[in-house]
């Protein structure tokens, strides 16, 4: 079975300075792996997406994330902070193929603040 | 194109209490899917669709029902509400040959007294 633990509930960050959020995975075979960003009151938008192909990924908005196998992560980063980050992440992983691609398994999300 | 649309955006319902949650696509995506979020457990999969006349479970499919009659409809039905339905319910699609790649409706925040 698969799964994802992020570290954290809630990240706060000063605006400007770097965005780590943590995500490990768990997984019998290669997975996927998935950032969305959830605005206050808004469905799930894409940040990136790895599906096996370059381990660093670029995503929307200035957001990149490195799959790493050996350490089973991939953290999401940011170089600066800007107050329009201020949401809430969710990793997520699938399998790689057949029709369970689409069954997305969600970690628990980390809150993101931003301080001026 | 409206992408993903989910009605109502809110409900609330007496225990007890029928009612079906609405979700449509116009992207012709063969693959459907609806979550429940709650707060500190992010999105679990409650039943899922690969194509019109299919459909299975997901995680926590008790307490609700699904059909898939077209391929841009995907109703969600609560037979029976009961309090620990209280959540928000999104419906996602993707397409046939990447269906990892969901699209998000706006959510359906449901209240069951």
């Amino acid at each position: 079975a698969q799964s994802v633990t992020q570290l954290g509930s809630h990240v706060s960050v000063s605006e400007g300075a770097l965005v780590l959020l943590r995500c490990n995975y768990s997984s019998s075979v290669p997975p996927y792996l998935f950032w969305y960003v959830q605005y206050p009151n808004q469905g799930l938008q894409l940040l990136l997406k790895y599906t096996s192909a370059a381990t660093l990924v670029k995503g929307i908005n200035g957001f990149e994330a490195e799959f790493k196998k050996s350490e089973t992560s991939f953290h999401l980063t940011k170089p600066s902070a800007h107050m329009s980050d201020a949401a809430e992440y969710f990793c997520a992983v699938t399998l790689p193929y057949g029709g369970s691609q689409g069954n997305l398994i969600f970690g628990k999300g980390t809150k993101l603040s931003v301080k001026p | 194109n409206a992408g993903v649309t989910q009605t109502p955006k809110f409900q609330v319902l007496k225990t007890g209490q029928s009612m079906t949650l609405q979700c449509a696509q116009d992207m012709n995506h063969e693959y459907m899917s609806w979550y429940r979020q709650d707060p500190g457990m992010g999105l679990r999969l409650i039943h899922y669709s690969v194509g019109a006349g299919i459909t299975d479970q997901g995680e926590v499919p008790n307490g609700y029902n699904v059909s898939r009659s077209t391929t841009e409809d995907f109703p969600l039905r609560l037979l029976s509400a009961a309090p620990s339905q209280t959540s928000v319910y999104f419906c996602a699609s993707s397409p046939r040959d990447i269906l990892y790649e969901q699209y998000f409706g706006p959510g359906t925040r449901l209240t069951v007294t």
